[in-house]
């Protein structure tokens, strides 16, 4: 099993709600990633978990909230967003870091705010 | 200069084309390289790990040049459904392996 599962697929949102992005894998990684991506650009890092413990945090604003409740699951908790943080917002995971291996992603979740 | 340099292309090769990739990277002591798919509107998926020897999947070679910070992706009898856009990944170094992602460089293959 080499799946992530994220969801929703597809959400929007006004800029005054509170949403939660899900992620999920089993298949026992301890490294766990948020990435941003916007259209026809690579995909730019936004947190890295690693062992449920925040690692890195890439000067991302605090309406983004992520928080790792176990080693399975990864959520990115958003407040109060801005029309230009509309993209679509991937999820992976990787055995761990300082490892050599690569990471999977989820099929994202493609973010409209309005 | 950006940590992970690719040519977006669209690279526009007939069916049946051969075509490569290459990807240059900026820190000497990077660990690891991959090679990703990714189609319109999907998630990345991993092509191939990128290994010191070289690897071969099918259709698909992928090398590494330590002494020049490249990786190169080459694809033989192009198929239609080898339109897409591959992604060049290059994990850190210090224990950290982060994935750095390129650009990509944008493939379609015409009939």
């Amino acid at each position: 099993d080499t799946e992530v599962t994220q969801t929703p697929k597809h959400l929007v949102m006004g800029m005054t709600n509170k949403k939660s992005l899900k992620c999920e894998q089993h298949m026992g990684h301890r490294a766990m990633y948020w990435y941003k991506q916007k259209a026809k650009k690579p995909p730019e890092l936004m947190f890295v978990y690693s062992y449920e413990k925040l690692s890195i945090n890439e000067s991302v604003p605090s309406r983004f909230s992520p928080e790792c409740p176990n080693s399975s699951l990864l959520n990115l908790h958003l407040h109060a967003l801005q029309p230009e943080d509309s993209a679509l917002y991937l999820c992976a995971s990787s055995l761990s870091r300082g490892q050599r291996t690569e990471a999977f992603f989820g099929q994202g979740t493609r973010l409209t705010v309005v | 200069r950006k940590e992970v340099e690719q040519d977006p292309g669209p690279f526009n090769v007939p069916e049946g084309a051969t075509v490569a990739f290459n990807c240059t990277y900026s820190n000497s002591a990077s660990q690891s390289f991959f090679w990703y798919r990714q189609d319109c509107r999907k998630e990345p998926k991993l092509l191939m790990s990128v290994y010191s020897s070289g690897n071969e999947d099918g259709r698909f070679t992928a090398q590494l040049n330590r002494a020049s910070q490249y990786i190169s992706l080459l694809i033989r009898d192009s198929k239609l459904s080898d339109s897409a856009t591959y992604l060049c990944v290059v994990g850190g170094t210090g224990g950290s392996y982060i994935p750095t992602f390129g650009r990509g460089t944008s493939l379609i293959v015409h009939p």
